[in-house]
């Protein structure tokens, strides 16, 4: 079934500790998205991709790094995490699945740093 | 001003109402998306569309290119129906091709 998945869903973490959030599709669409979410506020981009190997900063700037050695994979990295990083993070990805352009949305990452 | 304009930010119905929410944008896309979010975060698409009208069951939406305005209608509303809809604009061509942009969002409550 096409799809995205993000884990883990829920994170709770110290501060200075280093966290992946991992991010699939299954669509074989080739650009995918981070977007960040503070509670109440809009959704704004932070990373995006638009293949393998391609990596760009967002319209919001963020410490996080994203790599994409495979299509299908996208994930976001906190090297050393703050509480001014507790937010929900969401995964896109974008592009045609059989025939059909789409864009889809993954459940999310809700992330809190004590 | 932001690109992407949400009317209302609230809105409270009594179940079966007819609703629309609105969406006017600034700038050029290549297609508008509308989507869901309820309480826990996830999104779902509930649209994408570049012109002219869709409808999904007791969702209709319509764009219209020259006005750069959306609208999203429910019929017969319901109580289930009740989350943040969201329009998105996706910018058209160059190096922002792809990147969603979005409103703020419109908290629809719809009550029993």
């Amino acid at each position: 079934e096409a799809d995205i998945y993000q884990t883990p869903r829920y994170l709770v973490i110290g501060t200075g500790k280093k966290i992946t959030l991992e991010c699939s599709q299954t669509m074989g669409h080739d650009k995918m998205y981070w977007y960040q979410q503070d509670p109440g506020m809009e959704l704004h981009l932070i990373h995006y991709s638009y293949g393998v190997n391609s990596t760009e900063k967002g319209d919001l700037s963020s410490e996080s790094t994203v790599s994409r050695i495979r299509t299908e994979h996208f994930p976001l990295t906190l090297e050393s995490a703050r509480p001014s990083h507790t937010s929900q993070y969401l995964c896109a990805s974008s592009g045609s699945h059989r025939g059909q352009p789409g864009y889809t949305f993954g459940s999310g990452t809700r992330l809190t740093v004590v | 001003k932001n690109e992407v304009e949400q009317s209302p930010q609230n809105l409270t119905a009594q179940e079966g109402e007819f609703i629309t929410i609105n969406c006017s944008y600034s700038v050029g896309i290549s297609a508008l998306h509308w989507l869901q979010q309820h309480p826990g975060g996830g999104i779902v698409s509930l649209f994408m569309l570049s012109s002219g009208k869709k409808k999904h069951g007791r969702l209709i939406a319509t764009i219209n290119i020259q006005e750069k305005h959306s609208s999203l209608h429910i019929t017969a509303s319901h109580p289930r129906d009740s989350a943040v809809y969201i329009c998105a604009v996706q910018n058209a061509g160059g190096t922002s091709y792809g990147k969603l942009t979005f409103g703020q969002g419109t908290i629809l409550t719809v009550h029993p």
